[in-house]
């Protein structure tokens, strides 16, 4: 299996811009999940789905930030407009079951000029 | 809302000493993770505990749950330049349905 597979890997972008990442979770796994990581506030959930509906969206930080997962094998998150307070690594994880063990993908790395 | 805090947040080890980190909940936890991350990677999943006073070893690595189910410990001996990383706990709150994670101790190993 290919693990969960992100892209893109680095992005660096302008405030302002639109972002858009993608994941594609492990198949057959049923839960995905959206972190984000930085040095201060360490690894956050932003959202994560359960049989593609959104469950729990509580840790996205503000109406900037979007989620979709139109399907099992697919999922974004949209930052629109950007700023530089989002530079981050942005995981995404994915599970067999809602509470098991996470398998994360490599990250984005996103940096707001 | 629930807490989780793991110290130290830094860890300096000599090559072949022991260390151990701490991870502790504001809640009681229904089961507890532990991930390693290395520099510049993605956490990895290491172990899982459920139950109270649950002890686990993988190779130089023991895991424990706590009685009270609030805290939770890795103990690594002989460290060795290969533990270099970041390890996170992360606990599931009792009857919650996600996980919150610790900020993370870093392990850094003099050769």
């Amino acid at each position: 299996d290919a693990g969960v597979i992100q892209s893109p890997r680095h992005e660096v972008t302008e405030m302002g811009q639109e972002v858009t990442l993608r994941c594609k979770p492990i198949s057959g796994h049923n839960s995905l999940f959206w972190y984000r990581q930085t040095m201060m506030r360490g690894l956050e959930l932003l959202i994560y789905f359960n049989n593609n509906v959104p469950i729990d969206d509580s840790g996205m930080p503000e109406d900037r930030f979007s989620a979709k997962m139109p399907n099992a094998s697919f999922s974004t998150l949209k930052i629109q407009p950007s700023e530089p307070r989002d530079s981050a690594v942005y995981f995404c994880a994915s599970t067999l079951t809602e509470l098991g063990e996470l398998f994360f993908g490599e990250g984005s790395r996103l940096t707001v000029l | 809302g629930q807490q989780v805090m793991q110290i130290p947040q830094y860890q300096h080890v000599q090559e072949g000493e022991d260390f151990t980190t701490y991870c502790n909940s504001s809640t009681t936890l229904s089961n507890i993770q532990w991930y390693k991350q290395r520099p510049g990677g993605h956490p990895v999943f290491l172990i899982q505990l459920v139950k109270s006073g649950e002890v686990k070893k993988q190779k130089r690595l023991t895991f424990q749950f706590g009685e009270a189910k609030k805290n939770s410990s890795l103990h690594i001996t002989a460290t060795q330049t290969t533990d270099v990383g970041t390890y996170f706990c992360a606990g599931l709150k009792a009857a919650g349905n996600k996980l919150t994670f610790g900020g993370g101790t870093r392990v850094l190993v003099k050769p």
